[in-house]
């Protein structure tokens, strides 16, 4: 069964501090991998999208990188302020079957940055 | 100008009731797609239609129908509505299989 999985689920740092969100897959075979942003009562906002053949992308003070071997995807936000606060979710494109684009989602990590 | 909109933004209804949720995006996309997030923030796919033909239909009850007149638009139709249908549902559009972008989400409830 394809799935994703993120930890923490919840996680509360101070402001300033550089933290690392985590995402793993469950197969090797994807297309690409995509991180949103999700406020409360909003939509999904795209922060990075890696490509398979992809190690890694950089937005800013956001840097996600891609191990397919080891099914591991990593959010780096660095000098995190209180904007920052908010659910990050992790979404897998698995390749094979249609190619249009079904995303595989985590259980999200809600991000709190206290002042 | 907002990408991908859906209306109604809101819905409460009462059980058995048959509603409609309506989405367009001005991006130009040739795939959109319908997604739930249930009350414990998981989100999970429903539908993707690419050029107005149904792609992916994720075991979901025939109560829901998309519909999509043109390339711009799917909108997502419920026949008797359940208690467990209460959720958000949220509308994506991308050129497949490129970035996703996602509307502002329809809050659904379900008296």
């Amino acid at each position: 069964k394809q799935e994703v999985t993120q930890i923490p689920a919840a996680l509360s740092v101070p402001e300033g501090e550089n933290l690392v969100l985590n995402c793993s897959f469950t197969d090797s075979a994807i297309y690409n991998l995509q991180w949103f942003r999700q406020d409360p009562g909003k939509g999904l906002t795209s922060l990075l999208l890696i490509q398979s053949s992809q190690r890694e992308q950089t937005s800013g003070r956001l840097n996600a990188s891609l191990d397919k071997s080891s099914g591991r995807s990593t959010l780096y936000i660095a000098a995190s302020q209180p904007g920052d606060s908010a659910t990050y979710l992790c979404a897998v494109k698995y390749a094979g079957g249609t190619s249009y684009g079904k995303l595989t989602f985590g259980q999200g990590t809600i991000l709190t940055v206290h002042p | 100008d907002t990408a991908v909109s859906q209306t109604p933004k809101y819905l409460v209804t009462q059980m058995g009731n048959d509603k409609s949720i309506k989405c367009e995006q001005n991006l130009g996309h040739d795939t959109m797609y319908w997604y739930k997030q249930d009350s414990k923030k998981f989100l999970k796919i429903m539908f993707s239609y690419n050029n107005k033909e149904l792609i992916i239909n994720e075991t979901v009850p025939n109560r829901f129908s998309p519909k999509s007149p043109d390339k711009a638009h799917l909108n997502l139709h419920i026949n008797s509505l359940e208690l467990g249908d209460s959720a958000v549902y949220f509308c994506a559009s991308s050129h497949a299989p490129n970035t996703q972008y996602f509307g502002p989400g329809t809050r659904l409830t379900v008296l």
